[in-house]
Formats: C-alpha cells, structure tokens, sequence
C-alpha cells in the first residue's frame, strides 16, 4: 500500500515568512510523528500524536512551532517567521499501535531552506 | 534506549552478502532491536527488527545473539543501490517516550561494482 507522503518536498522560503508543512500517514496508522534532521546531523524529535489524546510537543524547538493533525489522518507542521536556522529536512513518520514494537515509517521528508 | 556501537564504515562488492555488525551491550530484556538505512537525500527507511529470535524479511535478515549484547543484520546480495548509512537502534515497546527516535553515527556501507 501507500507509504507515508509529504508536502511539499522542497520549500525555499525568505527569512520571517510563515510555512506549512503537510504529511499524510499510511492509512489505518493512529501514531504519527514529526522530527527534522539538520545538514549531517541525526534525528531531533519535534512532536508526537497518538490517536485522541493530547500531542507530546515537548520537542518543539520554539513557540513558532506548532502542529496540528485534522480527523486523526493528515497532519501539518507550521513554522511561523521562519529563521535561518529553521533550515533543515523535517521528516513525518507513522506507526500503528499494536502491542510491543511501534515500528515507524518515514516520508521521504520536506527539505527546507530560509535564506 | 541502550546505546548501540557500529563501525563507521564498511565496504562490500556488489552481489555479495553485506554483513553489518552491531553492539548493544547494555540492552535491556524488554527492548527491541531495529535497523533503518538512509540513502542520500531520502527519508530513513526501515528494514528489518527483532527481540531474541533471528528475523527475516523481503530486504534483509537480523541475526541476534543469544545473550542479545550484539546483533548483525545481512543484506545476501548486495546491490548498488543498497549504499547507505546502516542505523542500528535498540528502544522498548510501547510506554514512557520510547516513540522518540534517536539514530547515532551508523555504519555508511558503500556498495561497489
């Protein structure tokens, strides 16, 4: 089936404009997940959200971040006066929640850059 | 989650069995050990993951000794196109922040013709 897809793929925005970021999970998948990866570094979380319940926003790096998924599908990530260092590929990964491992699939990533 | 310890780099030839090492010494009972891969500019990708028994899938097999301290995941015949960073991850089932996924350095294999 259809893997986990991601909107835009690139997106080269001036510094202090607003972006959204999309991510549409596999189907069926209740956990979905939001992390970016800086130029050769490793994964930094940002935020999590499982079915009804609250997100876990504890990895969101500012105020101006913030995400909300609609209807428990699609999700979107929104940066609001986007700075230089917003720079990075934000990734969204999904995952159903079934007894023991929660094996996450991941887009294949937004890359943005703020010049 | 435990930390795991992969070479930096590894090189096979094309067509061989790609053989990837992995150390995780200080893994606990209850967790599970992953591999993802990300080839250049593309989302991680996952690949195979197992608790105590040995894993096969379409893409690869995990090979996990019996003390579960290390674990070697085989790509049989290695192609070009499996060039990439090789992340080993241990981390326990559902509960507590065990959904926040961290990768270390991982093994860069580079397939050659």
């Amino acid at each position: 089936g259809a893997g986990v897809s991601q909107s835009p793929s690139n997106k080269v925005t001036e510094k202090g404009k607003d972006v959204e970021l999309r991510c549409d999970p596999i189907s069926g998948h209740t956990a979905l997940y939001w992390y970016r990866q800086s130029l050769g570094q490793g994964l930094e979380f940002l935020i999590y959200f499982q079915g009804n319940s609250a997100p876990d926003k504890s990895g969101l790096p500012s105020d101006r971040f913030s995400a909300e998924r609609t209807g428990g599908s699609v999700s979107t990530l929104t940066i609001q006066r986007t700075q230089q260092e917003d720079s990075a590929v934000y990734l969204c990964a999904s995952s159903s929640e079934t007894s023991g491992a929660m094996t996450q699939y991941f887009g294949p990533g937004t890359r943005l850059l703020v010049l | 989650d435990a930390k795991t310890t992969q070479p930096p780099s590894m090189d096979c030839a094309e067509g061989r069995a790609a053989n990837l090492p992995c150390n995780h010494s200080t893994i606990s009972g209850n967790e599970y050990v992953y591999w993802y891969r990300q080839i250049h500019s593309q989302g991680p990708q996952y690949i195979i993951h197992g608790l105590k028994n040995n894993e096969t899938n379409e893409m690869a097999s995990l090979i996990i000794t019996e003390d579960r301290k290390s674990s070697t995941l085989i790509l049989p015949h290695a192609t070009l196109r499996d060039t990439a960073v090789y992340y080993c991850i241990v981390r326990g089932n559902s509960g507590g922040s065990n959904y926040k996924l961290t990768f270390g350095k991982g093994t860069l294999l580079t397939v050659n013709p």
